[in-house]
């Protein structure tokens, strides 16, 4: 069974600071996407990496795709109140999509 | 275009009751998932509908079931509600299903059993 583990479980940050949170596998992705959910709503697409070691940016937000497609992070610059929500990487089985355990994260202004 | 639209919004059952939740996908996504979200088990796989077939199906007991008409509405339904069955359901819609397109979720439905 894949298991993603997600860490932080819990963040808690001043606005303008930097933060990175990670994804990690206990095999393979096929390809791997980033959600944000915020309260209250359901999960939104931020991105979605297929390629070893390829970065994409948004805005503010970096994801990284590991070398070997096991681990990914998320580097967010410049945090803003804005950004404050549930981080969740998901990976694709067939037919379905596996969660990861999810970072929390809050932005104090 | 309309998202994908959930109802109700927010639910309080007893338990050993039945419930029935509803999903309306985007126009034109043939793929309805759903999710079961609770603090401690996070987010989990229910089942995945395409074109009025079942064909995927989560770690979970009979108790949880659902269907998909062919307008591609999608409801899925709990009996014999436990205590531990209150969570956050939320359902998915897609083009052609998890892996092949962007999956949209729903708002969700909040589902208390007391």
């Amino acid at each position: 069974t894949q298991l993603l583990e997600q860490s932080p479980q819990f963040l808690s940050i001043q606005e303008g600071e930097n933060l990175t949170v990670y994804c990690n596998s206990s095999s393979v992705f096929s390809s791997l996407q980033w959600y944000r959910q915020e309260p209250g709503e359901g999960p939104v697409l931020l991105v979605t990496v297929v390629t070893g070691g390829e970065v994409k940016k948004l805005k503010r937000l970096t994801f990284q795709f590991g070398d070997a497609r096991k681990d990914s992070s998320l580097h967010i610059t410049a945090a803003q109140p804005g950004d404050t929500g549930l981080y969740l990487c998901a990976e694709s089985g067939t037919y379905k999509y596996i969660f990861g355990t999810g970072t929390r994260l809050k932005v104090l202004a | 275009k309309a998202g994908v639209t959930q109802t109700p919004r927010y639910l309080i059952k007893t338990r050993g009751q039945q419930v029935t939740l509803s999903c309306s996908p985007i126009s034109g996504h043939r793929s309805v998932s759903w999710y079961q979200q609770t603090p401690g088990q996070g987010l989990q796989f229910l089942f995945e509908y395409f074109s009025e077939t079942q064909r995927n199906k989560g770690n979970f007991p009979g108790r949880f079931s659902g269907r998909q008409f062919s307008n591609s509405r999608s409801e899925m339904n709990v009996s014999t509600l436990e205590l531990g069955d209150s969570a956050l359901y939320l359902c998915a819609s897609s083009l052609d299903g998890p892996g092949n397109s962007e999956q949209y979720f729903g708002p969700g439905t909040r589902l208390t059993v007391t």
